[in-house]
C-alpha cells in the first residue's frame, strides 16, 4: 500500500512569493493534517481537514491556507513568503471520524521549503 | 512553557545498550500518546501508540505512560546502529490529527 505522498520534495522560493504544496493521503484515510517542522524542533500543527471541511487550525497567520479535495488529497498554500517560513512541511493522514479519532498520524516525507 | 517537554539529548550509547527516552506534559486532556522515529530528511515514522496509562511492548520497544505524573517513556532494548535517529513524542486528546509534539531527542548508537 502506498503511504502518504507529498510533492514537490524540495522547493526554493523568494520572499514575497506564493507556494502550493500537495499531499495524497493513505487510501481509506479521510483526514489530512499539515505540520511545519523547523530545524531542531518538533512538528507544529497548522491545519486539519476532514471531508473537505477545516477541523482545526494552529497558531499560524492568515497567509497560510489549505483545502481538501473530493478524493481527500490536500493542498497547503502560503502567501507572501517570509524567510521564517523556511521549514519542512509535513502532511499526515489518519482515520479521523466525527466522533473523534483513535487513529494516529501517518506522515509523508515532507516538502523542504527554502525561502531566500 | 511548552505543553510537551522532551529530554533534549543528544544521546550517544554503545550498541546493545538499553535506551530511555522521556517526555513530560501539562495538558490533562491528553489521552493518546505516540512515539515517532525520524531519520534525517525523512518524515516521522510511527513506532508506538498507546491510550491512557500503562505499558505497551512491541519487539525491542516498550512505551510507558503515567498519566498521574504526566510522564511518558520509550525504552529501546538491545539498541542497534540502525536505531540512530531523532525520536519524537506526541500526544493528543480525542483527535490525533491535532497532535502536540516534543522537540525530539537525537540518539546515536555506536557499533
Amino acid at each position: 500500500d502506498a503511504g502518504v505522498t507529498q510533492s514537490p520534495t524540495h522547493l526554493i522560493k523568494t520572499r514575497g512569493q506564493h507556494v502550493t504544496l500537495r499531499c495524497s493521503p493513505i487510501s481509506g484515510h479521510k483526514s489530512v493534517s499539515w505540520y511545519q517542522q523547523v530545524l531542531g524542533q518538533g512538528p507544529q500543527f497548522i491545519f486539519q481537514y476532514y471531508e473537505k471541511e477545516e477541523r482545526g487550525r494552529g497558531n499560524f497567520p492568515d497567509r497560510f491556507s489549505a483545502r481538501q479535495f473530493p478524493n481527500y488529497s490536500s493542498e497547503l498554500n502560503v502567501n507572501a513568503l517570509l524567510l521564517g517560513d523556511s521549514a519542512l512541511y509535513l502532511c499526515a493522514s489518519s482515520l479521523f471520524n466525527r466522533l473523534g479519532s483513535d487513529s494516529p498520524l501517518h506522515f509523508g516525507n515532507g516538502t523542504r521549503l527554502t525561502v531566500t | 512553557q511548552k505543553e510537551v517537554e522532551q529530554d533534549p539529548g543528544p544521546l550517544s550509547v554503545p550498541e546493545g545498550a538499553i535506551v530511555s527516552l522521556n517526555c513530560t506534559y501539562s495538558n490533562s486532556a491528553f489521552q493518546y500518546f505516540m512515539w515517532y522515529r525520524q531519520y534525517s530528511r525523512k518524515g516521522p515514522e510511527l513506532l508506538m501508540y498507546t491510550y491512557s496509562s500503562g505499558n505497551k511492548e512491541d519487539g525491542r520497544f516498550t512505551a510507558q505512560v503515567d498519566k498521574s505524573s504526566k510522564y511518558i517513556s520509550l525504552f529501546i532494548r538491545d539498541s542497534q546502529p540502525s536505531d540512530s535517529a531523532t525520536y519524537l513524542c506526541a500526544m493528543s486528546d480525542t483527535n490525533a490529527g491535532k497532535s502536540t509534539f516534543g522537540d525530539g531527542t537525537t540518539l546515536t548508537v555506536k557499533p
